[in-house]
């Protein structure tokens, strides 16, 4: 079992919904993180958050929006979604080691989002 | 920009055959390297990981050794099962990114 859980597991939308994902972990990691993955490629990073504030946007469209209400919880809300936007939407969580490295991330399973 | 080039698959093996998937990679500075593994339907899992020169990884009969001279991370097995049917993802961190090369695909037939 994963220790790092997303909920939904699948999520089916419209171009016009707005929507959220959500994500949480109780291992006490201090950063938490979005990826895209596309079929059969690796995942492509979105957000860092450390210590609860956004460290890292990797220039993502704003109809992506993330927060970390806590530094057990990360959500994305989504808004105005195209259908290029269908993946798997990954949340990762990590250690923050003394030296400013980060510790190997814990996966969950995703949520499978289709933008019809 | 640091990067990760791993072989090209599907890699199909047959039941107790050895594996080998080549990985290489370019950093300014030292990185740690890790192995993730995918199951169909499911996140990633670390595999396992090496964080200086000549540091070996290990983890369920899988191993890489860290090679600072040849800038690679390669991934073995003396004898996989079809269960290590899986898409495996070399990577390397340096500070709070993970930079992932794009995967190679194991088939394992029975």
């Amino acid at each position: 079992d994963t220790e790092v859980t997303q909920t939904p597991k699948h999520l089916v939308m419209g171009m016009t919904n707005k929507k959220s994902l959500k994500c949480e972990q109780h291992m006490g990691h201090r950063a938490m993180y979005w990826y895209k993955q596309k079929a059969k490629k690796p995942p492509e990073l979105m957000f860092v958050y450390s210590y609860e504030k956004l460290s890292i946007n990797e220039s993502v469209p704003s109809r992506f929006s993330p927060e970390c209400p806590n530094s057990s919880l990360l959500n994305l809300h989504l808004h105005a979604l195209q259908p290029e936007d269908s993946a798997l939407y990954l949340c990762a969580s990590s250690q923050v080691t003394r030296e400013g490295r980060n510790s190997p991330l814990h996966f969950g399973n995703g949520t499978r989002l289709t933008v019809t | 920009g640091d990067s990760v080039t791993q072989m090209e698959g599907p890699v199909t093996l047959s039941e107790e055959a050895c594996l080998t998937i080549n990985c290489t990679y370019t950093a300014t500075g030292y990185p740690s390297l890790f192995w993730y593994v995918q199951y169909p339907g499911e996140g990633l899992q670390l595999l396992l990981k090496a964080t200086k020169a000549d540091d070996k990884g290990s983890n369920k009969g899988f191993e890489a050794t860290y090679r600072k001279e040849t800038t690679s991370f390669h991934l073995e097995k003396g004898s996989v099962q079809v269960s290590d049917s899986a898409v495996y993802f070399c990577a390397l961190s340096y500070g709070n990114k993970l930079v992932f090369g794009a995967g190679t695909i194991l088939r394992v037939k029975s």
